[in-house]
């Protein structure tokens, strides 16, 4: 199996300043680790994924990087904007016939003006 | 485009009264799909999973039961429903062959059991 921890459970930050979440994994087969934006009410929407052969992605203001060494993945948001706010969970995935992801226990990120 | 569709939107039952919430996707030949309870503020607990028709495994027991009747749909169901069933139930696709493939949620169901 896995386990996914995440942290923090609730972060707030100044409007145009970075937010970072940090996620560690235990299952060193673990491969795929995709992270979601959910609003309140709504379903999870993916953002940003990386995989276990790369190191750091960006998408615009999203950036993830990811040290296998240390299982541990982290997603940074730059020049964060009152949409920002939203919770976000982590996931990780090792390979297999279907994905097995794993999430973490999200993180509440809150944008103050 | 895939598009996920889910029924009902929402759902207030009894404890102890049967469920069944459905899942179809279209525009995708036979995905992987899947089954996921959220409780309110908690994460995302993965349930089910099935790469076929007919073949459903199970991740984790909630007194509850999925089947994939067609290679579109996916149903989520149980016979007697418990207080702790109460929750947001999304169900989820991706592509075949699975091994790192994105996952995509559809637009949930809201469960309350009274």
């Amino acid at each position: 199996g896995e386990q996914v921890e995440q942290l923090p459970s609730i972060l707030r930050v100044q409007e145009r300043s970075s937010a970072s979440i940090n996620c560690t994994y235990e299952n060193s087969a673990s491969n795929y680790f995709p992270w979601y934006k959910q609003e309140p009410g709504e379903n999870p929407k993916l953002i940003i994924d990386i995989r276990s052969n790369m190191e750091r992605k960006q998408i615009q203001g999203l950036i993830v990087l990811l040290d296998k060494k240390a299982k541990r993945f982290s997603l940074h948001i730059t020049d964060t904007q009152p949409a920002d706010s939203a919770m976000y969970f982590c996931a990780a995935s090792a390979a297999g016939g279907a994905d097995r992801l794993t999430f973490g226990k999200g993180t509440q990120l809150i944008i103050q003006p | 485009a895939q598009t996920i569709h889910q029924w009902p939107v929402a759902e207030i039952k009894a404890v102890g009264s049967p469920l069944s919430l459905g899942c179809t996707i279209k525009g995708k030949s036979s995905p992987n799909l899947y089954w996921y309870w959220q409780a309110t503020g908690g994460t995302l607990q993965q349930l089910f999973y099935s790469i076929t028709v007919g073949q459903v495994e199970s991740v984790v027991q909630l007194n509850l039961s999925a089947s994939r009747p067609k290679d579109d749909q996916f149903i989520l169901s149980t016979e007697k429903l418990l207080l702790s069933h109460s929750g947001f139930y999304l169900c989820a696709w991706s592509r075949p062959g699975g091994a790192d493939a994105e996952q995509f949620f559809g637009p949930g169901t809201r469960l309350t059991v009274l």
